[in-house]
């Protein structure tokens, strides 16, 4: 299985902050990574997919980039409702595998 | 707009066996893969299986193959995931997630719609 870490676990930062977010894949994926935005008691948004293309109607406030194995997720000019914790995940190779989850916090 | 709605979960020992549905709405159901994805109480997400539009090719976790089994009703716009000889560790909030790819027996394995999960508890 593929394994994917993310870095840091969590993080802190001010309203209007740009922040990233960084996931290491075990093995090369090409281009084939998502990131997904989950706020408290609510499911998953998906907001990035092949690593660098929005979702539709995702704000351009966040971009990803990265290939093989080391990937970005950046958020600009962090809003109060940024604030929630970011999955990356991989889709190169079953099973799909998703990182552990980065918290951003507010500062 | 897309809207899948799962339902199913509740308290169930171990050992028994649990069917989910998941009802969509929003889009032309039988063109599309489907996903379950779950989460454990305060743990992260981990993807459970997928099912191609036609129902004819399925791929499944490690952790629930050979236990659990993914279906699809076109006629009724519902995907099912079959629990059997469930385990305290299968206890999560199931989301159902559509693919993002069309008429193609090899989901892209892209999400871009998820549902707001049913919670499944596996205790005696």
């Amino acid at each position: 299985d593929i394994q994917m870490t993310q870095s840091p676990s969590s993080l802190s930062a001010s309203v209007g902050d740009r922040v990233t977010i960084t996931c290491r894949a075990s093995q090369g994926i090409s281009n084939s990574l998502a990131w997904f935005q989950q706020k408290p008691g609510k499911a998953p948004k998906s907001l990035i997919y092949a690593a660098s293309s929005l979702q539709s109607g995702v704000p351009s406030k966040f971009s990803g980039s990265g290939s093989g194995t080391d990937f970005t997720l950046t958020i600009s000019s962090l809003q109060p409702e940024d604030f929630a914790t970011y999955y990356c995940q991989q889709y190169n190779s079953y099973p799909l595998t998703f990182g552990q989850g980065t918290k951003l916090q507010i500062k | 707009q897309v809207q899948l709605v799962e339902s199913g979960g509740g308290v169930v020992q171990p050992g028994r066996s649990l069917r989910l549905s998941c009802a969509a709405s929003g889009f032309t159901f039988s063109n599309y893969g489907l996903h379950w994805v779950r989460q454990a109480p305060g743990k992260g997400l981990e993807w459970v299986a997928v099912i191609s539009y036609d129902g004819n090719n399925k791929w499944y976790a490690d952790s629930v193959q050979g236990r659990f089994s993914i279906s699809r009703d076109n006629s009724k716009n519902t995907l099912y995931l079959q629990m059997s000889s469930l385990r305290p560790e299968d206890t999560a909030l199931y989301y159902c997630a559509r693919d993002d790819s069309v008429w193609t027996g090899y989901p892209s394995n892209i999400f871009d719609y998820w549902g707001q999960g049913t919670l499944v508890t596996v205790s005696s």
